[in-house]
């Protein structure tokens, strides 16, 4: 298993420029989490979803935008880039059969800078 | 809302030193308590965790105890090695999501 797996590395960015971070997991799970961690903070959730055709908005939505068409994949898409959104981004899953709360698994982070 | 407070870092310490990174949390109901480490370059895994009052985490020496009546889950280790140098993270989870603090950097010299 590759578990979860995230494109680009590092990406440089324009304002106003827009890309979408690519977040894949082979574990059949059915729930996946955007993550950003600013320098020297703790991690703010920005989407979830918990299957195929449902997400939800988490703490830090606001300038972003996902999808979830499969259950593997759910990418992250910024439209319009700004220098707020410099962060490094973690995309992770897991599996839930209830509502207690299971380890994630976390990919290895993508790097954005916006200039 | 539910929160997680960590102690800031960063945490220096000496090789064989004994080390505690202190997490207390604020939340309804009974959530999970976690601790996940984060090495240079790398995401975040899952070190430890527990489920309910009283019990224990434990995995690669670092263990925690679940503390209902201080609201406590902090990080021990008895004697700490260069490769533990990492940020750590605690966690809680609230319904179907994880509360994370805002992490303790850890410095382990020789």
């Amino acid at each position: 298993n590759a578990g979860v797996t995230q494109t680009p590395k590092f990406r440089i960015l324009k304002i106003g420029q827009s890309m979408t971070l690519q977040c894949t997991q082979d574990m059949n799970h059915n729930y996946m989490y955007w993550y950003r961690q600013d320098p020297g903070m703790g991690l703010k959730l920005i989407y979830y979803s918990v299957g195929a055709g449902i997400t939800d908005k988490g703490e830090v939505p606001n300038g972003y935008n996902v999808s979830r068409s499969t259950t593997e994949d759910f990418p992250l898409r910024l439209e319009l880039a700004a220098p707020s959104q410099t962060s490094v981004y973690f995309c992770a899953s897991n599996f839930l059969a209830g509502k207690s709360q299971e380890t994630q698994y976390f990919g290895p982070g993508t790097r954005l800078l916006v200039l | 809302g539910d929160s997680v407070t960590q102690m800031e870092g960063p945490v220096t310490l000496s090789e064989e030193a004994f080390l505690t990174i202190n997490c207390t949390y604020t939340a309804t109901g009974y959530p999970s308590l976690f601790w996940y480490v984060q090495y240079p370059g790398e995401g975040l895994q899952l070190l430890l965790k527990a489920t309910k009052a009283d019990d224990k985490g434990s995995n690669k020496g670092f263990e925690a105890t679940y503390r209902k009546e201080t609201t406590s889950f902090h990080l021990e280790k008895g004697s700490v090695q260069v490769s533990d140098s990492a940020v750590y993270f605690c966690a809680l989870s609230s319904t179907d999501k994880l509360i994370f603090g805002t992490g303790t950097r850890l410095q382990v010299f020789p």
